[in-house]
């Protein structure tokens, strides 16, 4: 089974800070990567496909890179709403999510 | 637009199924996937299977295989998720996703609580 790791577990930032979460794969899994956001009590949301496509209607504050075992999930300028937890999911039929990174208040 | 709405929670024995409903609308129901996830208390999401609605093709975590049941009836354009033997491990809000071929989900239903306890 491919395993995604992210790091770091929790990340601690104030409003305009630039954030970058990383998520490893344990083979390779060419740009079969999407990030989530997930806040308390709701489902996921799609902000990146294919490693770096931006989902429509997501601010483009948000950006995502890598392909192969390597991605990374960045956000330029965070705002008051992007404080959640945010999950990698390598899919492609099967599908393995990361185990997810908090980005609270600094 | 597009919706996915699931059944109510639930309460369960271990040892007991458990079968979660996910009514969808909003898009042509056989054009598109459906995948279940499932998320335990303080824990990440954890992909568990996916039903193709067009052709019934399915594919189950290796996990979940023997125990899990994905399926779907087209004419009411819902997606049904059985999973049996439960155990306190399996206590976990379940989602439906719509889903494309690749596996990638865009929209989710709003998650079912289910409760395994003696």
């Amino acid at each position: 089974d491919i395993q995604m790791t992210q790091s770091p577990s929790t990340l601690s930032a104030s409003v305009g800070d630039r954030v970058t979460i990383t998520c490893r794969a344990s083979q390779s899994i060419s740009s079969w990567l999407a990030w989530y956001q997930q806040k308390p009590g709701k489902a996921p949301k799609l902000l990146i496909y294919k490693a770096s496509s931006l989902e429509s209607g997501v601010p483009s504050r948000f950006s995502g890179s890598g392909s192969g075992t390597e991605f990374t999930l960045s956000i330029s300028s965070l705002q008051p709403d992007d404080f959640a937890t945010y999950y990698c999911h390598r899919y492609n039929t099967y599908g393995t999510f990361g185990q997810g990174t908090r980005v609270e208040v600094k | 637009q597009v919706q996915l709405v699931q059944s109510g929670a639930e309460v369960k024995k271990p040892g007991a199924s458990v079968k979660v409903s996910c009514k969808t609308s909003g898009y042509t129901f056989s054009s598109y996937g459906v995948t279940w996830v499932r998320q335990a208390p303080g824990q990440g999401p954890e992909w568990m299977g996916w039903i193709n609605p067009s052709d019934g093709d399915t594919k189950y975590a290796q996990k979940f295989q023997g125990r899990l049941i994905v399926t779907t009836d087209t004419p009411t354009t819902t997606a049904y998720m059985e999973l049996r033997s439960l155990t306190s491990d399996d206590t976990a809000v379940y989602f439906c996703a719509r889903a494309y071929a690749s596996g990638l989900m865009g929209y989710w239903g709003q998650g079912t609580l289910v409760t395994v306890s003696s």
